[in-house]
């Protein structure tokens, strides 16, 4: 089945930096989806993105939708203590009915 | 607006045993989906219900069964627990015929074999 693929698989970084994290996968997705998970609760949806190429921005957040259709990429500038998390990348196949999840990248925020 | 809600929200059982765990939809979403999360790992998609009956099922046993009533909350069922059973369940809710950036997950239901 399709399966995806995120590094790093954690990182720790200082209040203030910027970040950067991928995902790739062994097939082409016609939308790419990041989510954030907080201890206790289910994923959020952060940006969503639908063209290759396709860059798109949510605050800090701006993600890219990778011109070969198989990775995509998330930025979060000037990172904050709240950005602390696990950042999913997903995307669906069969026509949205079905979603495929990425094995997450772990962030940890130093004040 | 109530968003996903799910119940319980932990649960004990013992290996062998039958569970059932449930979920009520955001307001206005008639599609649910059944997501296991293991410890360490993203979500897994199990299966999802619209109206009433199972439209597309990911990599799971028949162990694993799934109801939706006619106001789209929807039970999860798993039948002669293993201890890999042992997951955080999450419920998603979508509207029907809406873009896969609509679907909104519940916070979950922590489930523990022993």
């Amino acid at each position: 089945g399709q399966q995806l693929n995120q590094s790093p698989q954690s990182m720790f970084i200082q209040e203030g930096e910027d970040v950067s994290m991928n995902c790739t996968s062994s097939s082409i997705f016609n939308t790419w989806l990041w989510y954030k998970q907080d201890p206790g609760e289910g994923p959020v949806l952060l940006i969503a993105l639908y063209k290759a190429g396709e860059l798109t921005s949510n605050g800090r957040l701006t993600a890219q939708f990778g011109i070969t259709r198989k990775d995509s990429f998330l930025n979060i500038s000037a990172s904050i203590p709240s950005d602390v998390g696990i950042y999913f990348c997903a995307g669906p196949y069969n026509y949205g009915q079905n979603f495929v999840f990425g094995p997450g990248t772990r962030l940890s925020v130093l004040p | 607006d109530a968003g996903v809600t799910q119940s319980p929200t932990h649960l004990i059982k013992t290996r062998g045993q039958q569970v059932t765990l449930r979920c009520s939809p955001k307001s206005g979403h008639d599609t649910v989906s059944w997501y296991q999360q293991a410890l360490g790992q993203g979500p897994q998609f199990i299966f999802q219900y619209y109206e009433e009956e199972e439209r597309q099922r990911g990599n799971f046993p028949d162990r694993f069964s799934g109801h939706q009533f006619p106001n789209y909350s929807s039970e999860l069922n798993v039948n002669a627990l293993l201890l890999g059973d042992s997951a955080l369940y999450l419920c998603a809710s979508a509207g029907a015929g809406k873009g896969p950036e609509t679907q909104y997950f519940g916070p979950g239901t922590r489930l523990l074999v022993l």
